[in-house]
């Protein structure tokens, strides 16, 4: 029973290029969250995606980031013309259900794409 | 707003002695409480959570912790370090359980083991 799989591990980019990031939740989750992680920090709340649908974006930057989940395929996290800041551990996780599940909404968590702008 | 301050960035003890990592909440709704574990370049691990019901949370790897609304608090707890404990922890919190609106993290303590 696969957990969360995020491709690539590891992601070099040159300012200016774009980064597409890519998460398949656990079997039957249909549930996904993107986090940051920067060096010394904790995980930052990104976006909360449903199949074809964005839930929660608050954590999103307004610019040049973007993500979706379509009804068939992974979790995209797209970043356009990246800059050096961009540079971090970018995590997804899925769940079985969202708010209002009480008990069954945990949270499971890929090994995160470490992001590298030169 | 939410927000998680873990007590010590590192904290070091001794192979056999016991672990306290601190973690300190602000919620304005009955919280949900989560303690993840992070090895070196993997992803997070659920050590345990607090929903409602028992305050003493029992986790993987014979870790603990218990939910003192008083304090504001959620620490864990684990009586003897073992070598593999070594890695980042990290406490969360929720007002859905972890659902909808996503976790807030705090920033982490590396748990540093002596031999």
């Amino acid at each position: 029973n696969a957990g969360v799989m995020q491709n690539p591990r590891h992601l070099v980019r040159r300012r200016g290029q774009e980064a597409r990031l890519r998460c398949s939740p656990m079997k039957g989750h249909s549930h996904v969250y993107w986090y940051r992680q920067l060096p010394e920090e904790g995980l930052k709340f990104m976006v909360y995606l449903q199949k074809e649908n964005i839930i929660d974006e608050s954590g999103m930057p307004k610019e040049r980031f973007s993500a979706e989940f379509p009804k068939e395929g992974p979790s995209i996290l797209r970043i356009q013309q990246v800059v050096r800041g961009d540079s971090a551990a970018y995590f997804c996780a899925s769940s079985l259900s969202g708010q209002g599940a009480r008990g069954r909404n945990i949270q499971y968590f890929g090994a995160g794409t470490r992001l590298s702008v030169l | 707003a939410q927000s998680v301050t873990q007590l010590g960035s590192h904290v070091s003890v001794s192979e056999g002695a016991l672990v306290l990592l601190r973690c300190n909440y602000s919620s304005s709704v009955p919280p949900y409480l989560f303690w993840y574990v992070q090895y070196p370049n993997q992803g997070l691990q659920l050590l345990l959570k607090y929903t409602t019901g028992a305050t003493l949370v029992k986790g993987i790897n014979g870790f603990e912790a218990e939910f003192k609304k008083s304090e504001t608090s959620f620490h864990l707890t684990k009586p003897s370090a073992h070598m593999s404990d070594a890695a980042e922890y990290f406490c969360a919190v929720s007002d859905s359980g972890g659902g909808a609106d996503g976790l807030t993290f705090g920033k982490g303590t590396h748990l540093i083991i002596q031999p």
